[in-house]
């Protein structure tokens, strides 16, 4: 049974840069598991800001780009906002009986 | 505008039953597979289960299988969690997602204590 993990937490100065990873204990995170990366703000629902490892909706804003890097889905922040503090989800699609599994979660702050 | 917006949440006992229901709007609801997701207090997203456009291909997590059933209505552009023989566990707040378009909605919270 896949284990998808994340960072715990990472700390970023403002207007700093972070990279979030995102890693399957099955193996390489390919294209071929579609990753997607989350934006939970406190207090909120969930918001999809990456899918298929790099694509963007228009509400993501422009300083998050998704990757595949090393091995693993990546999520880059550059030039980090107050209001990114949030927790960053990523999610991989698998074949057979249980498709999606989301990761552990990254807590970003922002200091 | 796009709007998911879930009910049918509140306070069962264990081994009770609870109806979610998810009313979509601003998009074509019969193009986009929907999936349930749950947050236990203070955890992480855990998914739970989906169902295909047509309402003919379901997935469901291990721990709700065979005590979970989704189901959609494309006229009413509704989808739904029929949650049966609850557990303590299952408390959590559950969110709706369209699947291409990524919408979420606000959750509803399902709260399983004696």
């Amino acid at each position: 049974q896949a284990v998808v993990t994340q960072e715990t937490s990472l700390t970023v100065s403002p207007g700093g840069t972070v990279i979030l990873t995102c890693g399957s204990t099955t193996g390489p995170v390919t294209s071929g598991h579609y990753p997607y990366w989350f934006q939970q703000r406190p207090g909120q629902a969930p918001r999809t800001l990456i899918y298929n490892a790099s694509n963007k909706h228009p509400w993501t804003p422009a300083r998050f780009s998704g990757s595949l890097l090393g091995g693993k889905a990546a999520l880059t922040l550059s030039g980090a906002q107050p209001e990114d503090e949030a927790d960053y989800y990523c999610m991989l699609s698998y074949s057979g009986a249980r498709p999606r599994v989301f990761g552990t979660g990254t807590k970003v702050t922002v200091l | 505008q796009v709007q998911l917006v879930e009910s049918g949440g509140g306070l069962v006992k264990p081994g009770g039953s609870l109806t979610l229901s998810c009313v979509a709007s601003g998009f074509t609801f019969t193009d986009y597979y929907m999936s349930w997701i749950r947050q236990a207090p203070g955890k992480g997203l855990e998914w739970v289960s989906y169902i295909s456009d047509s309402g003919r291909t379901k997935y469901y997590e291990d721990s709700v299988k065979g005590r979970f059933i989704i189901s959609r209505d494309n006229a009413k552009n509704s989808v739904y969690l029929q949650m049966n023989s609850l557990r303590v566990e299952d408390t959590a707040v559950y969110y709706c997602m369209s699947h291409g378009n990524d919408y979420w909605g606000q959750g509803t919270l399902v709260t399983v204590a004696s």
